[in-house]
C-alpha cells in the first residue's frame, strides 16, 4: 500500500527553466513533508521540508508547495541547473516516527 | 559534525547466508531508521530504533532484524538471504525520531545476493 506516490518516474527540463516535481499522498494524518535528492551511489540528501500548517516553503531556488485538500505537494526548482540532475524523493510522516517515501522522480536538466 | 556512516559499502553474498550491516548515526542522534531501496519501489521502511529499543517496524519478514547499542550505533541482520534481498540498504538518523525532525541518511550498503 503506497501511501506516498510519485507518478512521474522521470522528467527532463532545459537548463534555466523551471522543474516541477509532484507528489501525492493518501493519509490525511501526515503532517510533515520532505524532499530528498539522491545521486547514484550516495544516500539521499535532505533538500527542503514543509509542515502541514504552511502551504509554501522557500529555500533559494527550491520551493515546496502543499495543497492539503488535494493531498498533493510539489517541488519547484527555478532556475534548473545541470547539477540538479538526480533522483528526487518525497517523504511524509504523521504522529508516529515512521517516514513514508515515494518511488522517486529522476530529473535530468539538459544544458 | 561527521555524517551518518555505514559499513560495509558493498557486499556480495550467496543465497542462504546471513549478513550484518552497521550504521553509526550523527553524534547526538538517538534515533536510527533502516530502509531498503530497490528499483521501482522507492525506500521501504524496515524498522526504527531509539535508545536501544525498536519502536516501529515495517512489513518485512522476520529474517530482517536489528538492534541498537548504548552508543546509538545500530546493526541490521538479514538471515537466510534470498535473491530478492539484493538492494541498497540505507540507514538514517535523527535526534529523537519525533515528527518534524529531519532524517539524515548514510551512503548505504549495496548488497548483492547471488
Amino acid at each position: 500500500d503506497q501511501q506516498v506516490k510519485q507518478n512521474s518516474p522521470s522528467l527532463s527540463v532545459q537548463e534555466g527553466r523551471i522543474s516541477i516535481l509532484n507528489c501525492d499522498y493518501t493519509n490525511s494524518m501526515f503532517d510533515y513533508f520532505l524532499w530528498y535528492k539522491k545521486y547514484p551511489a550516495e544516500g539521499p540528501t535532505f533538500l527542503i521540508s514543509i509542515s502541514s500548517i504552511k502551504d509554501k516553503n522557500e529555500d533559494g531556488r527550491f520551493t515546496v508547495f502543499l495543497n492539503k485538500s488535494a493531498k498533493h505537494l510539489s517541488l519547484h526548482i527555478v532556475p534548473s541547473q545541470p547539477g540538479d540532475s538526480a533522483v528526487y524523493f518525497c517523504a511524509a510522516s504523521g504522529t508516529g516516527n515512521q517516514f513514508y517515501f515515494g518511488t522517486g522522480t529522476s530529473l535530468t536538466v539538459i544544458p | 559534525k561527521a555524517g551518518v556512516t555505514q559499513t560495509p559499502r558493498y557486499l556480495i553474498k550467496t543465497r542462504g547466508q546471513q549478513v550484518t550491516l552497521s550504521c553509526s548515526p550523527i553524534s547526538g542522534h538517538r534515533s536510527v531508521s533502516w530502509y531498503q531501496q530497490t528499483p521501482g519501489q522507492g525506500l521501504q521502511f524496515l524498522f526504527e530504533y531509539f535508545s536501544e529499543t525498536q519502536r516501529n517496524k515495517g512489513n518485512f519478514p522476520g529474517r530482517f532484524s536489528g538492534r541498537q547499542f548504548s552508543n546509538s550505533r545500530s546493526e541490521m541482520n538479514v538471515s537466510t538471504l534470498e535473491l530478492g534481498d539484493s538492494a541498497l540498504y540505507l540507514c538514517a538518523s535523527s535526534a529523537t525520531g519525533r515528527s518534524f525532525e529531519t532524517q539524515y541518511f548514510g551512503p548505504g550498503t549495496r548488497l548483492l545476493v547471488l
